[in-house]
C-alpha cells in the first residue's frame, strides 16, 4: 500500500470554527490533491499542490485553504467552517500529472461533519 | 470544462456479467480511467485507456470509442466483493491535465 495517511479520520466541528486536515506521505511524490466527495457530484478537486509551497485552486476551491511547508505534508483548512463543508476528504498523491494511471494513490479518507 | 455521465445505480447477480457506462464531453481528451471505491474506503485504480478499443485485465475489461465520446467497465463472472461504487475519470490536455471524476455508479450484486 503506498505510504499516505489523512488525520483525523472522523471530525465534528461546529458552524464557524477553524478546522485543519492533515495529509502525509512516505513516497516522496510531487504532487499532492485534495478532493471532496458528495453524494450526487462525485470526486472534485478542491486543492493540488505541485511542490514545496507551489499551489493552485481546483474546481471547489471557496471557503479553503491549503499549505505545503513539507514535500510529505499537505495541509487543507477550512477557515470558518460551515455546513455545506460537511463532506468527506480525499487526500491523493502522484509523482506527476502525466502518470495518474500507475502513480495516483488516495488516502482513506476524512469524514468531516459541520454541525 | 467536462461533462460526464454515468448510471447512479445499477445491480446485477453474482455470477453474471455487467456492463458500466460512461459518456463524456471534453476538448482536448488524454485519456479515461475507472477507479473501484468500497464503501467507506479510498478509490483504487482499476484501469486507463487513452486509445480506442477493449483493455482486458483478468475479470474486468475497459472499452474507449473516443469518436462517441464514450467507454464502459465490463465486469464478468461477479462476485460479492464487486458491490463498490465504480469512479470513471477524464483527463483533457488543456487546463490542469487533472482527472476530472463522475458522479459514480453503485454496484450492488445480489446473491
Amino acid at each position: 500500500d503506498a505510504g499516505i495517511t489523512q488525520s483525523p479520520r472522523h471530525k465534528v466541528t461546529e458552524t464557524g470554527t477553524p478546522v485543519t486536515l492533515r495529509c502525509h506521505q512516505t513516497e516522496n511524490h510531487r504532487y499532492m490533491y485534495w478532493y471532496r466527495q458528495d453524494p450526487g457530484h462525485g470526486l472534485r478537486l478542491i486543492h493540488y499542490s505541485y511542490g514545496v509551497k507551489d499551489t493552485d485552486k481546483g474546481e471547489v476551491s471557496d471557503g479553503y485553504s491549503v499549505s505545503r511547508s513539507k514535500t510529505e505534508d499537505f495541509l487543507l483548512t477550512l477557515e470558518s467552517a460551515t455546513s455545506s463543508q460537511t463532506s468527506v476528504y480525499f487526500c491523493a498523491i502522484s509523482e506527476s500529472k502525466a502518470e495518474w494511471n500507475t502513480e495516483a494513490f488516495f488516502g482513506q479518507g476524512t469524514r468531516l461533519t459541520v454541525v | 470544462g467536462q461533462n460526464i455521465d454515468q448510471p447512479t445505480e445499477m445491480t446485477a447477480t453474482e455470477g453474471a456479467i455487467v456492463q458500466i457506462n460512461c459518456t463524456y464531453q471534453t476538448s482536448g481528451f488524454n485519456g479515461l480511467f475507472w477507479y473501484q471505491q468500497h464503501a467507506g474506503e479510498a478509490p483504487t485504480f482499476l484501469s486507463y485507456n487513452v486509445l480506442d478499443g477493449l483493455e482486458e485485465k483478468g475479470r474486468f475489461s475497459s472499452f474507449l470509442s473516443r469518436s462517441k465520446g464514450y467507454s464502459y467497465l465490463l465486469l464478468k463472472e461477479l462476485q460479492m466483493k464487486d458491490s463498490a461504487s465504480y469512479l470513471c475519470a477524464v483527463r483533457s490536455s488543456g487546463g490542469s491535465y487533472i482527472p476530472t471524476f463522475g458522479r459514480g455508479t453503485s454496484l450492488i450484486v445480489h446473491p
